[in-house]
């Protein structure tokens, strides 16, 4: 069992928005600013997508956005492309003993 | 533009060791904000942790995995490596090796994952 808590599976339509979110304690997201979102194509490598909850790096595409209220970080996605049906992750930094904890991911189908 | 390689065998025995070598290009591995490290997927399921290290041998183990894990760093060779005791086939997986940026300068504590190498399946079977 993941330490984050990641609905398994989302789906949604081309041009729709959708949000996956990510549940932690206070002792991870409540906390800290940590939190980072991962993209995985079946076959690939994960891919960082967003840090410190809200910040994209260079050249990953505006419609990505993170956030995050209390235990609860979410990953929004909007104007839904066929590309981005893959798996998702969520990760943060946590003040136990492994000082990091993941998501047991989310699979997104765009339908 | 950094990046990482996994090398080593895509076959291990039962009760054997698996070793990997993640070689990394286009940055140093000597840097006091980064920790070094890897990570699973067992065949169609999430990531887990194994554990990371500093190029100052500063460790940080996934605790389930503790005592079968050994992480170690050539920082002349830019190489860093994996060590994993006493397989079985529940360590069957794709393994990663990555950058991991740290929460604050020499701080073991994970702010964010990246680059990722392109992964190796490891296949534990006699």
């Amino acid at each position: 069992q993941s330490a984050l808590t990641q609905p398994a599976s989302v789906s949604g339509s081309p041009g729709q928005s959708i949000t996956i979110s990510c549940t932690g304690t206070s002792s991870d997201i409540g906390d800290y600013n940590y939190v980072s979102w991962y993209q995985q194509h079946p076959g690939k490598a994960p891919k960082l997508i967003i840090y410190d909850v809200g910040l994209r790096p260079s050249g990953v595409s505006n419609r990505f956005s993170g956030s995050k209220s209390g235990n609860t970080a979410s990953l929004t996605i909007s104007g839904l492309q066929t590309e981005d049906e893959a798996d998702y992750y969520c990760i943060s930094y946590t003040s136990s003993v492994t000082a990091v904890v993941f998501g047991g991911g989310t699979k997104l189908t765009v339908l | 533009q950094l990046q990482l390689q996994e090398s080593g065998p895509g076959l291990v025995k039962p009760s054997e060791t698996l070793s990997l070598t993640c070689t990394v290009s286009g940055a140093s591995i000597v840097s006091s904000n980064y920790y070094w490290g890897w990570i699973r997927q067992p065949p169609g399921k999430g990531l887990e942790w194994i554990g990371s290290m500093s190029y100052t041998a500063n460790i940080n183990y996934n605790p389930s995995l503790k005592s079968r894990i050994t992480i170690s760093v050539d920082t002349s060779g830019n190489q860093f490596f994996l060590r994993l005791s006493s397989v079985t086939a529940e360590d069957t997986a794709v393994y990663y090796c990555a950058r991991i940026k740290t929460i604050y300068w020499g701080a073991k504590g994970t702010a964010w994952i990246d680059p990722w190498g392109p992964g190796t399946l490891v296949t534990v079977s006699s």
